[in-house]
Formats: C-alpha cells, structure tokens, sequence
C-alpha cells in the first residue's frame, strides 16, 4: 500500500531553533508539494518540486524557508529560524504530472503537526 | 488575484439527502478542478477531478459539474450518509502546475 510518510508526525520547538522536517514521496511520482495549513489561512502552497526540480516557491517566506529534494526519495523543508507564527501544520503531497494534461491526483501525507513556542 | 472560493463555511443536511457544494472561481480560469477530501487530524484525501472541457463527472454517489460561464463547479453527494461528513475542498489547478485551494466546505450529515 503506497503512501507518502511524513516524519516528525509532531515537533514542538522554541523560537530561534531550526526545523527541519522530511517527506518521503510514492515511489514513481515526479512531483512533491510542501503545502501549510492553519485554520486562519487554510490550505496554502508552500512549494512544489517536478523531477526534482523546484517549479514554483512563491508561497514560501524566502527569507526562513527553504526547499529541496536531495533525491527522488526525499523531500525536506526546513524553518530557520522559527518563529512561532510558524505554527500549523505541513503537508507534503506528491503525485504524478502528465504533460500538458495537467496535475492528476494528489496523495498527501498524514502531516507535521509544528509547534514554536 | 487568483482565487477558488468556497461559498459555505458548513454545510449541515439529513441522512439520505443530496449534499451539494459550491466552488466559485475569479481572476484565471483553472485548467482542471479536484475534489478532495479531509477529515480531522488527516491529509486530504483526492475524490474527483474534472478538466475544462468536461461538463460532469460522476464516481459512485459522487457528482461534479465545471461550468466555464458561471466560474463554477458544483459538487454533489447523492444519498448522503453519516460517514460522508467532512471538510471538503476544492482545488483550481493550471497545465504549469499552480494549485489554489479554497478554503473548504465543513459537511455534517445528521441521521
């Protein structure tokens, strides 16, 4: 049974520490989305990677926030520093392009549930 | 800007009933619409997906519409039953690979 695994599921911090937090995508899917939910602003997308390569991040606070995939197996988005705005909950999805066709489904992970005090 | 709204915040109907919820969209015309899912604690959980040039879909008990002249889909649950309540949320995507979520719609379907 394929499926995206987050880890940490939880992680509370204090502000000024580094987060750093891992997905691991269904294997064959060529693209990942890091995506943050708060019940204030809802689903936001944060960024997302095709084949690896990062396609769009303009959602995500450049300044403390950064992205990467070090291989097809892995996708990490790491906080530094944290703050506690920062609070909510990360999702990562991956799926599977075709083209110009578009976006199939996406299939999202159970989440990292952030806590910066 | 680019936005998917979901007009109900929460959405409450009988057992049996048709549930039917609404996704407006402004500023661009999404290539394609999902569905999805989300319970509490959980990830979304991918329901259906309707291209432009498609009018309906349906899965099951599900159906969705894309009218391109209203900017609006429509997402119907037939025979609702107790289990089908959940947040459900709508999902406007592009061929580059822009996805705008709105903010979901919360379903209670009350035997």
């Amino acid at each position: 049974d394929a499926r995206v695994t987050q880890t940490p599921r939880h992680k509370v911090t204090e502000m000024g520490q580094e987060v750093t937090m891992r997905c691991q995508p269904i294997l064959g899917h060529n693209t990942v989305f890091w995506y943050r939910q708060t019940m204030m602003q809802g689903l936001e997308l944060l960024a997302y990677f095709r084949n690896r390569a990062p396609l769009d991040d303009s959602g995500m606070p450049k300044d403390r926030f950064s992205a990467e995939m070090p291989d097809a197996t892995l996708a990490t988005l790491k906080i530094q520093p944290s703050e506690p705005r920062d609070s909510a909950v990360y999702f990562c999805a991956s799926g599977l392009a075709s083209g110009l066709a578009g976006y199939n489904e996406q299939f999202f992970g159970p989440g990292t549930r952030l806590t910066v005090l | 800007s680019q936005k998917i709204e979901q007009n109900s915040e929460a959405l409450n109907i009988q057992e049996g009933k048709t549930a039917t919820l609404t996704c407006n969209y402004t500023n661009y015309s999404p290539a394609y619409l999902q569905w999805y899912r989300q319970d509490p604690g959980r990830g979304p959980v991918f329901l259906l997906l309707i291209r432009e040039n498609e009018k309906e879909k349906r899965k099951e008990r599900l159906k969705v519409t894309f009218d391109t002249t209203l900017k609006q889909s429509l997402f119907h649950i037939t025979a609702s039953q107790p289990a089908d309540s959940a947040t459900y949320l709508c999902v406007g995507g592009s061929t580059l690979g822009r996805l705008y979520f709105g903010r979901g719609t919360q379903l209670t379907v009350w035997p």
